[in-house]
């Protein structure tokens, strides 16, 4: 099993809806949470992090954790074209020593 | 402005010819660390750093040297490349701690033949 888990996609959603990117991981240690945002070829940006549970909202982007379930999730609101890349989901455990990134989903926003 | 510069950005070599990646970051960050990107393996972990002089392996470290001489400077080495080193790789820095930002350069594309 791997250790950061996503569906590469690729996510069609139509311009204006809600897209919903979903990520799972497999140690119960980890502490910290991240999504990036990573446009073809070139480096990835930070959108959120998060390391309590519930939901973490910053304009458009809402991210959502539920360590229970070992889950964190990452919705865009008003999704545009621009929204098109790959997202990355990262986790770390005990401290920096271990950064884990998910595969990515490639998310289409057809306008 | 805060930045991690890594160089060259794009390098053709060939196999067995040492060759050495530099990246520097301005942020005055602990932790420094190297990635190589493959479509459908995602972003890898090959060595990080937590301070000058201590580095520790990743998840794929095997055909890569790092040193951290420096605060600001941490080289990824290819001692003798071969052609599955062919990937994109990123150098990244941060702060540390539970909810710091990893900043990343604009990634090195390495191919060996």
């Amino acid at each position: 099993q791997k250790e950061v888990e996503q569906n590469s996609g690729p996510l069609s959603v139509p311009e204006g809806a809600i897209a919903s990117l979903n990520c799972t991981y497999s140690d119960r240690g980890s502490q910290s949470f991240f999504w990036y945002r990573q446009y073809s070829g070139k480096s990835p940006e930070l959108i959120m992090s998060i390391y309590s549970n519930g939901d973490k909202e910053d304009g458009r982007f809402t991210a959502q954790l539920n360590k229970a379930s070992q889950y964190v999730s990452l919705l865009i609101r008003d999704s545009q074209p621009s929204d098109s890349a790959t997202y990355l989901c990262a986790v770390i455990t005990g401290g920096y020593q271990k950064v884990t990134f998910g595969i990515g989903t490639k998310l289409q926003v057809i306008p | 402005e805060a930045q991690v510069t890594q160089n060259p950005r794009y390098l053709i070599t060939v196999t067995g010819k040492k060759l050495t990646v530099t990246c520097s970051q301005n942020m005055n960050h602990e932790y420094m660390s190297w990635y190589r990107q493959d479509p459908g393996l995602g972003l890898r972990q090959i060595y990080y750093s937590m301070n000058v002089e201590v580095t520790d392996k990743g998840d794929v470290p095997e055909g890569y040297k790092v040193s951290r001489k420096e605060k600001r400077n941490f080289p990824l080495i290819l001692e003798s490349p071969s052609p599955n080193q062919t990937s994109l790789y990123f150098c990244a820095s941060s702060s540390g701690g539970l909810g710091n930002t990893i900043y990343f350069g604009e990634g090195s594309w390495l191919t060996v033949v």
